[in-house]
């Protein structure tokens, strides 16, 4: 079975911490994606990897960065966390090849305060 | 810019067919059409996805609307544990595979 590991299921931090989301996934996938999501508001593609060291923007790339260092580890930083924040994050992978159906992980709630 | 619309709630009885319609009215002719449902407290888990034709698997089908604008997820017989937010999701090739989430539809099952 696919596994995609998210290092933390819950996190509380203050402000203008630094915070590090971890994943890894077990599939050898192309793909990792983080997404926030927020009550009416779904899920919010916040940064993609296509590859080792690639990456790309999503909707709301703000106050986040990430790293992809290895194939199976993508990591979500957020440099200075500020309350608005306060989200569940979920990581996903996949496989490059089209249709590449998602598997997530089982999500980090974060609290900033 | 939502690339999806979908009834924010919906009720079924348990034992009962559910269909969950999709709106995708700005869908091109290489977008994936997948359906995702997410438990309480979990991550989301695949469903089932489409191009084209209608499909069929263990978990549910899948009904494309012949000019593709649309689409509904079936499940034949609801059970409790159908109780979920199910997503529709277009899948972009032309953006690199990029999935589009909506806000979906919380589905309940009465027992």
């Amino acid at each position: 079975d696919v596994k995609v590991t998210q290092s933390s299921r819950y996190l509380v931090k203050r402000t203008g911490e630094k915070v590090f989301l971890e994943c890894v996934q077990d599939m050898d996938h192309e793909n990792m994606f983080w997404y926030r999501q927020d009550p009416g508001l779904g899920l919010r593609l916040i940064y993609f990897s296509y590859d080792v060291k690639m990456k790309e923007k999503g909707d709301i790339p703000e106050g986040y960065s990430v790293s992809r260092e290895k194939k199976e580890r993508f990591s979500l930083i957020l440099e200075s966390a500020s309350t608005n924040q306060t989200s569940m994050y979920l990581c996903a992978s996949s496989f490059y090849v089209v249709p590449g159906e998602l598997f997530f992980g089982e999500g980090s709630r974060l609290t900033v305060l | 810019d939502a690339k999806t619309t979908q009834p924010n709630s919906m009720e079924s009885n348990e034992e009962e067919p559910v269909h969950l319609p999709c709106n995708h009215s700005t869908i091109s002719g290489t977008d994936y059409i997948h359906w995702y449902r997410q438990l309480p407290s979990q991550g989301p888990e695949y469903v089932i996805h489409g191009l084209t034709s209608n499909v069929n698997n263990r978990m549910a089908s899948l009904a494309i609307a012949e000019d593709r604008k649309s689409s509904t997820l079936i499940l034949h017989r609801a059970t409790l544990r159908d109780a979920a937010v199910y997503y529709c999701i277009l899948m972009v090739v032309q953006t690199g595979n990029q999935f589009y989430f909506g806000t979906g539809t919380s589905l309940t099952v009465i027992p």
